[in-house]
């Protein structure tokens, strides 16, 4: 029963370039949670999306960066024309249940983006 | 605007002894209250919860303790290991937003 899958685990962009962060929720899960972690900072709420559907997205930058979860295959996280800025740790974490519960996250081991 | 707030960044504590990691809230609209760990290049997992029903939740070395009246919660870990070395982070299960983490150290 794999876990949380997320691909690739490092990415290396120029900017102006795209990025395409991929996670696998675990088998069961239809609730999906990206977070990005800078340097030295903690882990910041992105997006909340369930099958199809974009739940809560108030911690996207409003411009470049875009998330979809579809109906078959896994949810990915875009960002368009990488800045330096960009350049962070990308978590995505899978529930079964969303707001309900105890609704523990069950997170990947993060997809790590440099921007040169 | 932060509804769980983590003040400390960081704790060093002794093998052994005590380390307590707190973190306070605003919305008291929750149900649960959430801690991770997370070591190093790894993604965080999760250590405990507290319902809002309740004022104490102990799983073997860790207790999470929950004042609704100061909007408080802490975690206590006793006695704390070298392995226990991580930055913690707590959440609430209504949006799932995180502290800005403490960095744990637990000196040999």
């Amino acid at each position: 029963n794999a876990g949380v899958m997320q691909n690739p685990r490092h990415l290396v962009r120029r900017r102006g370039q795209e990025a395409r962060l991929r996670c696998s929720p675990m088998k069961g899960h239809s609730h999906v949670y990206w977070y990005r972690q800078l340097p030295e900072e903690g882990l910041k709420f992105m997006v909340y999306l369930q099958k199809e559907n974009i739940i809560d997205e108030s911690g996207m930058p409003k411009e470049r960066f875009s998330a979809e979860f579809p109906k078959e295959g896994p949810s990915i996280l875009r960002i368009q024309q990488v800045v330096r800025g960009d350049s962070a740790a990308y978590f995505c974490a899978s529930s079964p249940q969303g707001g309900a519960g105890a609704n523990v996250l069950t997170f990947g081991a993060g997809s790590r983006l440099t921007v040169l | 605007d932060q509804q769980v707030k983590q003040n400390s960044p960081s704790l060093s504590v002794q093998e052994g002894r005590i380390s307590i990691l707190n973190c306070d809230y605003t919305n008291s609209m929750f149900d649960y209250f959430l801690w991770y760990k997370k070591y190093p290049a790894e993604g965080p997992t999760f250590l405990i919860s507290i319902s809002s029903i309740k004022d104490k939740n102990e799983d073997g070395r860790f207790t999470v303790f929950l004042n609704k009246s100061a909007k408080h919660l802490s975690l206590h870990i006793v006695p704390s290991q070298p392995g226990d070395s991580a930055v913690y982070f707590c959440a609430h299960n209504n949006d799932m937003r995180f502290g800005a983490g403490t960095r744990l150290t637990v000196k040999p």
